[in-house]
C-alpha cells in the first residue's frame, strides 16, 4: 500500500534555528497538508497546498512557517526560527483528488521536532 | 463547523466488543462523520466515514441515527493492538482541512 513518508523522525534543534520538515506525499495526490501536535495535545491543522500555492491556512501557520514543493516529490515546512513552543510532532498528509474529504488523507508517520 | 463530544477514555477486554458514541448536534446537512485512530507516536489513520445509518468494512462499524446528532464506532472483539486513541471528526463534504478534538484514549487489557 503506498504511504506517505516524512524525514526526519526526530529533529532536535537550538532556539532561533531554521528546520526544514521533510514529507514525499503518495505518488498521485494533489492536495499536501500539514498538521502537528503538542505532546499531549489534539491534532492542529496548520496549512494545505495545491497547485503550488496555499489553499488555507490557520492561525497557527504565521510568518515562520513556509511551505513548498521543490520538485515532484517532496513537500517541505520551513520553520524560519525555531522557536520553544514549536516543539512538537509534525504530521504530513496528502489526498488524491481536487476536492478532499476526510476519507482520502493520508498521514505520515511525523516528525518530531524539540527545540532547546 | 460542528463540534463533537465523546469519551476521554474507555477500557475494555481482549475479544469484546467496544461502542464509542459521540455526539454532535450541531451537524449540518452536508457534513460527513469520520472517524479516525491514532496510535502512539504515530499519524492519524482513517477507521470509517457515514453520512447515515450503518457502515460497515473490515475494521469497523459505524451506526449514525436518523437525526444524525450522534454516531457510534463499533469495533468488534478488540485486540491489545487495539489499544489507541480515537477520534470522532464531523467533516463538511469537499472540505481542505480536518478538525480533531482530543478524541477517546481505548485502552485494551488482556
Amino acid at each position: 500500500e503506498p504511504e506517505v513518508t516524512q524525514t526526519p523522525s526526530h529533529q532536535v534543534t537550538q532556539m532561533g534555528q531554521e528546520v526544514i520538515l521533510r514529507c514525499v506525499p503518495i505518488s498521485n495526490h494533489l492536495y499536501f497538508y500539514w498538521y502537528r501536535q503538542i505532546l499531549g495535545q489534539k491534532v492542529e491543522f496548520l496549512v494545505s497546498f495545491y497547485n503550488n500555492e496555499i489553499s488555507e491556512k490557520s492561525e497557527i501557520f504565521d510568518d515562520q512557517f513556509s511551505v513548498e514543493r521543490p520538485d515532484g516529490s517532496n513537500f517541505t515546512l520551513k520553520i524560519r526560527s525555531t522557536k520553544l513552543e514549536d516543539s512538537a510532532m509534525y504530521f504530513c498528509a496528502s489526498t488524491p483528488g481536487q476536492f478532499s474529504n476526510a476519507e482520502t488523507q493520508y498521514f505520515g508517520p511525523g516528525t518530531r521536532l524539540l527545540v532547546l | 463547523l460542528a463540534k463533537t463530544t465523546q469519551p476521554i477514555s474507555m477500557d475494555s477486554y481482549e475479544g469484546q466488543e467496544v461502542n464509542i458514541t459521540c455526539s454532535h448536534n450541531n451537524i449540518a446537512t452536508n457534513d460527513y462523520i469520520t472517524w479516525y485512530q491514532q496510535f502512539p507516536s504515530q499519524g492519524p489513520r482513517f477507521i470509517i466515514q457515514g453520512y447515515k445509518t450503518k457502515v460497515t468494512n473490515e475494521v469497523a462499524s459505524l451506526f449514525i441515527p436518523a437525526d444524525r446528532k450522534s454516531s457510534t464506532l463499533s469495533l468488534p472483539r478488540v485486540s491489545l493492538s487495539d489499544t489507541a486513541v480515537y477520534y470522532c471528526l464531523v467533516v463538511p463534504l469537499n472540505t481542505d482541512k480536518l478538525i480533531f478534538g482530543t478524541g477517546t484514549r481505548l485502552q485494551v487489557f488482556p
